[in-house]
């Protein structure tokens, strides 16, 4: 089971500002995954990230959105200008025996006011 | 679009005891994955089983095991011998070629000492 760590684990923004959630994987890994949960409901597919390039991405992951791996490890989501509806719980996501299987982070809980 | 219906938003077991939560998927896909992730209060999301659409015989780990009816596009989780460290939020989702993970709306799972 892979393993791969987040941060920061709570982050509290104000309406506007941008900000930049981190997944660190402990190994090397080329398929990354993005998710979102809003409290109380169910887990979304946001972006894939295959071998530095946007593979899939969903209808959520607008303009205001952007996936990055800086420097061949970390792997980032960025959110350009937050809304108070992108106030949720960040996840990536590793793969794992397989391309199917999926290993999540502990999250992100981004607060928006 | 993959949907993944689970119909039961509450669940509640007495400790040692038994209980199963539902699942359905719809799918055109004829291979394809499914698995029952947990999310504890921490909402860290655990990965607790899987199943291969192409595999007839049921997965089984632990106390958890899974009875997958594919004709019927059925998907139940077993929790046998609930502990109090089985309650959590348990979510089904699935899986394809698009490496997209699916999510139901999940099954709050209460245990009773």
């Amino acid at each position: 089971e892979p393993e791969v760590t987040q941060t920061p684990s709570h982050q509290v923004t104000q309406m506007g500002q941008e900000v930049i959630l981190r997944c660190v994987p402990i190994s090397n890994h080329l398929y990354f995954y993005w998710y979102r949960q809003i409290l109380g409901q169910k887990v979304e597919f946001l972006v894939s990230f295959y071998n530095n390039e946007i593979s899939e991405k969903s209808e959520i992951f607008d303009d205001q959105f952007s996936v990055e791996r800086p420097d061949g490890s970390n792997f980032t989501l960025k959110i350009r200008s937050t809304k108070l509806e992108d106030s949720a719980m960040y996840f990536c996501a590793l793969t794992g025996r397989d391309s199917y299987e999926q290993y999540f982070g502990p999250g992100t809980r981004l607060t928006v006011t | 679009a993959q949907t993944v219906t689970q119909s039961q938003p509450e669940m509640s077991v007495q400790e040692a005891e038994t209980v199963t939560l539902s699942c359905t998927y719809d799918t055109s896909e004829s291979d394809y994955y499914l698995f029952w992730y947990k999310q504890p209060p921490s909402r860290q999301m655990i990965l607790v089983i899987r199943q291969e659409a192409y595999k007839q015989q049921n997965a089984t780990e632990n106390r958890f095991s899974v009875n997958f009816q594919k004709a019927a596009k059925s998907f139940s989780l077993k929790i046998s011998d609930s502990q109090l460290g089985d309650a959590a939020m348990y979510f089904c989702a699935y899986v394809a070629s698009d490496y997209k993970l699916s999510f139901g709306a999940g099954t709050t799972v209460t245990v009773r000492a």
